[in-house]
């Protein structure tokens, strides 16, 4: 299986804010990478898909970059409502592998 | 917009068989890929495998001697069996639609139904 190590496992961060959580796969999976929000109770969010992708109606402070092992997720300003965990997934290879996730909290 | 919902029972006993379905709302069962998820308390995500909509599956093998993964494209459902359950199978499944080129990519998800093992 692909291991994906994901980092921070939580973070603290003001409004307005540049958040940056990394992501890094145990062999090369190309631009096979997709990033999600998950709020508590709530469906999960596909927000990036092929490491830079964003989906449509996602809003645009989010962005993904990176290929091979490392990979990068942004919101280049935070706000109250990207609250959640963060998980990236990697779409290689099955068995699909996610990393452990970055809960985001304010600061 | 699609809507996919769990269902099932919340509390299994330990050996018995879990069993749960996901109602498709807002789209087809064709042409996609449906897959279910699994967290248990306090850790990560799991993918468990997943079925297309013609009936074909592909399991995590973690899971495959205990897994089936099924369509009914008359009910727009899909389900999921899980065989010898144990505690250890406690756990939030959900469902989710799969995309992409690999069906890699799970565009659409459940909230998710909290399963306890227990006897």
């Amino acid at each position: 299986d692909i291991q994906m190590t994901q980092s921070p496992s939580s973070l603290s961060a003001s409004i307005g804010d540049r958040v940056t959580i990394t992501c890094q796969a145990s062999r090369d999976i190309t631009n096979y990478l997709n990033w999600y929000q998950h709020k508590p109770g709530k469906a999960p969010k596909l927000l990036i898909y092929d490491a830079s992708n964003l989906k449509t109606g996602v809003p645009s402070r989010f962005s993904g970059s990176g290929s091979g092992t490392d990979f990068t997720f942004t919101i280049s300003s935070l706000q109250p409502e990207d609250i959640a965990t963060y998980y990236c997934q990697q779409s290689d290879n099955v068995p699909f592998t996610f990393g452990q996730g970055t809960k985001l909290e304010i600061k | 917009q699609v809507h996919l919902q769990e269902s099932g029972p919340g509390l299994v006993k330990p050996s018995e068989t879990l069993s749960l379905t996901c109602t498709v709302s807002g789209a087809s069962i064709s042409p996609y890929y449906w897959s279910w998820f699994r967290q248990p308390p306090g850790k990560g995500l799991e993918w468990i495998g997943f079925v297309y909509y013609g009936g074909s599956t592909t399991y995590n093998p973690s899971l495959k001697s205990r897994v089936t993964i099924s369509v009914d494209m008359s009910k727009n459902q899909f389900s999921l069996k899980l065989s010898s359950v144990t505690a250890a199978d406690t756990a939030v499944y959900y469902c989710a639609r799969a995309v992409g080129t690999v069906a890699g990519q799970f565009d659409s998800w459940g909230q998710g139904t909290l399963v306890t093992v227990s006897s």
